[in-house]
């Protein structure tokens, strides 16, 4: 059973930097179609991608947040880490990570973690 | 404010047949494959339709999804009460280098 599980600070102040690990299980990141990507939902809002990166180490990121995210991947520990620069209020959300299927039937996020609240604030 | 638009609400009785649209742009709904997802109060969301009309294993045949041009639709027959939920649209697109999108969200209310 492929599993998910988002770990990170639950608060964090005004211009830190914020450091998320996704962790998983039961499928590989060295395998052709697999991908991982984060999406965050801010309180009562909508959902927001922000980065994904492939089984080739390709990485895509939301184009407004794109000089402040980065996103590796360490496949011997079965991780994907997510860093957000100069962190502002605004950004208090659910983080999500979801496994990313890429194939004949495009892309797709088949199986989500349950995510972890982070609150910015002083 | 997403590039791809669903309408904020919907609602319908129970038994009854709703639908709820999607619309983009040749950049991302006209040009690549949409999936949905229903995501209920606190949980995450959860992969309803894939490639436009899929559906995965444990997903209803009483759900279904159809695109045409730069919109998409997601159908929802003999509406039951545990269907109440928030369901977004998302498809990648072409522009930008490259991006997923997600549509704003559409709250489905069971009179």
């Amino acid at each position: 059973q492929v599993t998910l599980r988002e770990s990170g600070p639950a608060l964090v102040t005004p211009t830190q930097t914020l450091t998320l690990t996704c962790t998983f299980s039961e499928f590989s990141l060295n395998s052709r179609g697999m991908c991982v990507s984060w999406i965050r939902q801010p309180p009562g809002r909508a959902l927001e991608w922000l980065a994904l990166i492939d089984w080739e180490d390709d990485k895509y990121y939301m184009t407004s947040l794109r000089t402040r995210l980065t996103i590796s991947k360490d496949t011997s520990k079965n991780q994907v880490v997510l860093t957000m620069t100069n962190m502002d209020p605004v950004d208090t959300a659910t983080y999500y990570c979801a496994r990313t299927l890429s194939g004949y039937s495009g892309y797709y996020m088949d199986v989500w973690g349950k995510g972890t609240t982070v609150t910015v604030s002083s | 404010q997403s590039v791809v638009t669903q309408p904020p609400s919907a609602s319908g009785t129970p038994g009854q047949r709703v639908t709820i649209s999607c619309s983009g742009s040749s950049s991302n709904v006209g040009s690549n494959f949409v999936n949905w997802y229903q995501q209920l109060p606190g949980t995450a969301p959860k992969l309803l339709i894939y490639g436009n009309n899929q559906r995965p294993s444990g997903v209803p045949d009483r759900i279904s999804g159809s695109k045409s041009g730069t919109s998409a639709s997601l159908a929802i027959s003999g509406l039951q009460s545990e269907d109440e939920a928030t369901y977004y649209c998302a498809t990648w697109d072409d522009s930008l280098n490259g991006h997923w999108v997600f549509g704003g969200g559409t709250k489905l209310t069971v009179l």
